[in-house]
């Protein structure tokens, strides 16, 4: 499994927007990139998934460059609800895949 | 409700008892995972099933851990002769056993052993 490296934490201001940018420089041809958050208390929640370029839903975007060797999850205009522990996860989906995780990024967000 | 649920959310237990957990998954979904998680980790593999077939199991996973998912329906996790070590989050989850899925994960059993 591609190994993935993320930063322990971040902090930021309500209305902001939030990169947390993963390294996995050995991703495989069919690895796919998967982000979780977790809040307290809470099993993790899935977010969103990409292969390459640009990925976006209701709740973040996921930029992918052409060498996928890191990915960027994008969280526009953050609020505190959005104050968790955010996973990026690098494995392909199928096959015996088990979703592995990290120690994540710690997102706190303050007033 | 129609995500994974897992039974009881709360467990408090004296040091050398047994416990047992219980995970229902979404309905369609054949995949079932079980994790454990402390505090300040990320979520640690236990062993997972497809179907009733427990096809993979961590080093993590003791002579003192076993996992059942008869039928393929719901799974338990036991644990036997608890030790304080064993006080963390439980979580399972599960998923499709497809391209490109999601796990979908219920809300954790935490255990306390005293």
């Amino acid at each position: 499994l591609a190994k993935t490296t993320q930063p322990i934490s971040m902090d930021s201001y309500e209305g902001q927007e939030v990169n947390i940018t993963c390294s996995h420089n050995n991703i495989a041809t069919n690895d796919y990139i998967t982000w979780y958050q977790q809040f307290p208390s809470q099993g993790p929640r899935f977010i969103i998934q990409g292969y390459k370029t640009k990925v976006t839903n209701e709740v973040a975007s996921l930029f992918i460059p052409a060498d996928r060797k890191s990915s960027t999850l994008s969280l526009p205009r953050v609020s505190l609800s959005d104050t968790a522990v955010y996973y990026c996860l690098v494995g392909p989906q199928e096959g015996s895949y088990i979703p592995t995780f990290g120690r994540g990024t710690s997102l706190i967000v303050h007033p | 409700d129609t995500g994974v649920s897992q039974d009881p959310r709360h467990k408090i237990t004296k040091r050398g008892q047994n416990v047992t957990f219980r995970c229902d998954p979404i309905s369609e979904h054949n995949r079932l995972y079980w994790y454990r998680q402390t505090l300040g980790q990320g979520p640690e593999f236990l062993t997972y099933f497809q179907n009733e077939a427990q096809l993979e199991k961590s080093r993590l996973l003791s002579d003192r851990f076993s996992a059942e998912r008869p039928k393929g329906s719901f799974s338990t996790l036991e644990i036997q002769r608890t030790e304080q070590g064993d006080s963390a989050m439980y979580l399972c989850a599960s998923s499709l056993a497809s391209i490109n899925t999601e796990a979908f994960f219920g809300q954790g059993t935490r255990l306390t052993v005293v």
